[in-house]
């Protein structure tokens, strides 16, 4: 998998747009972005994940750049609950066996600020 | 999120004793993980199972054994605790298609 590169702790105002960065820069062809959270003391959430086109769900929305090595997480309007450790993370889909296994780095701490 | 559930939610116990703790899903999903996780090391992948009676080990197996009798259930066995086994205990489901996990609430187990 793909090495990825996140801040390390990030404040956004309550009501705002949350914008996570990701720079991935040796990610290849077959890899895809995904993004988790993990808030304190609960199991890791899966929020989104995509290949080259950006993407939007219920929770946020993906933007890809164009040459794919960097990522912006967004979250539209940031409420206190989304506090948590957001994690990038580069992968092949449809990996068999162990390398299902997600690998999660130190990941970006976002702290909501009423 | 994938109805997940993890039992026990908290364990304490001591050195040498078996421990099993419980992953129970109602998703239908074909693979199941068991993590744990560690400060400093993140999640590390301890076993998993691509269907009923197929399961393989991850990166941190010794210690750890597990079975699948049903696809809704997958047990994790600390066949002999030892203190270096506590930790939080993940357990993770996947469907076949986009490759995400859904994870359970966790189990917080002391080993004294």
């Amino acid at each position: 998998d793909a090495k990825t590169t996140q801040p390390t702790s990030m404040d956004c105002a309550e009501g705002r747009a949350a914008n996570l960065p990701c720079n991935h820069s040796t990610i290849s062809g077959n890899e895809y972005v995904y993004w988790y959270r993990q808030i304190h003391s609960q199991g890791p959430q899966y929020i989104i994940h995509g290949l080259k086109n950006n993407e939007t769900n219920e929770m946020a929305s993906l933007i890809i750049t164009e040459d794919r090595k960097s990522s912006t997480l967004i979250l539209p309007h940031a409420t206190l609950r989304d506090t948590a450790v957001y994690y990038c993370i580069v992968r092949v889909a449809g990996s068999s066996g162990s390398a299902r296994q997600l690998t999660f780095g130190s990941g970006t701490q976002l702290t909501v600020l009423p | 999120d994938a109805g997940i559930t993890q039992s026990p939610r908290h364990k304490v116990t001591e050195t040498g004793t078996p421990v099993t703790l419980r992953c129970h899903q109602t998703e239908n999903h074909r693979y199941m993980y068991w993590y744990r996780q560690d400060p400093g090391h993140g999640l590390r992948l301890i076993h998993y199972s691509y269907g009923v009676k197929d399961t393989d080990k991850g990166e941190v197996s010794d210690g750890y054994s597990v079975s699948r009798s049903k696809t809704e259930d997958f047990l994790l066995t600390l066949e002999s605790a030892t203190s270096s086994q506590t930790s939080v205990y993940f357990c993770a489901t996947g469907g076949q298609g986009p490759d995400t996990q859904y994870f359970g609430p966790g189990t917080r187990l002391t080993v004294l």
